[in-house]
């Protein structure tokens, strides 16, 4: 149950699109189209902003975007905004039924 | 609303016990599979614990295995998780969630769990 791995810290200008990515195997992100990204703010509760790869839930905004290619899901926030500066957690569905959270991803708005 | 309250965290020493609950409102609870998530000080989130609706499929983290037990009381729509034998290494604020498919939807405030001497 190793955690799937995330760039530490991801950083853009307010306007910018960066994108975080989420690697895991064929067990756990390669395997199914159950990634899911969480945002948290400090001292808040995580919010989910993207299920199973690619879909927002009702109320997230449409500048957030999942995807993924073989072992490899990815988030893109476009139009970066100064409330988006959070941390940013991936996290897969895997083989043994289990779920596995991202090491977890920092985004500064410069 | 969609509320999840957890309670039963504080400080315990080394090898002592806790029991967590999490009591749910607003949707119905027999519906869903649920989810035990902790988050040590300053570090990431860590999946502990599932349990399916019925309580027939349960799964935990190897960190926790043999452990922690996962259990939910449908009737009084809670969910718990037992903590024996617990380490410093537990310590972490403690989440319980919603599963909705394979994703944690909703998330309760959380209860802050201290190991210490």
């Amino acid at each position: 149950q190793s955690a799937l791995t995330q760039p530490a810290s991801v950083s853009g200008s307010p306007g910018q699109s960066i994108t975080i990515s989420c690697t895991g195997t064929s067990s756990d992100v390669g395997g199914y189209n159950y990634v899911s990204w969480y945002q948290q703010h400090p001292d808040k509760v995580p919010k989910l902003m993207i299920y199973d790869v690619a879909d927002r839930p009702s109320g997230v905004s449409n500048r957030f975007s999942g995807s993924k290619s073989g072992n490899t899901a990815s988030l893109t926030i476009s139009g970066l905004q100064a409330e988006d500066e959070a941390d940013y957690y991936c996290s897969s569905y895997t083989t043994s039924s289990t779920l596995v959270f991202g090491t977890g991803t920092k985004v500064t708005v410069l | 609303e969609v509320q999840l309250v957890e309670s039963g965290g504080g400080l315990v020493k080394p090898g002592g016990s806790l029991r967590l609950s999490c009591a749910a409102s607003g949707f119905t609870f027999s519906s869903y599979s649920m989810n035990w998530v902790r988050q040590a000080p300053g570090k990431g989130l860590e999946w502990v614990s599932s349990i399916s609706v019925s309580g027939n499929y349960i799964y935990y983290a190897d960190s926790v295995k043999g452990r922690f037990t996962i259990s939910r009381d449908n009737a009084k729509n809670s969910l718990y998780l037992q903590m024996i034998s617990l380490r410093a290494e537990d310590t972490a604020v403690y989440y319980c969630a919603r599963n909705q498919g394979t994703t944690g939807d909703c998330w309760g405030q959380g209860t802050l769990v201290t190991v210490s001497s």
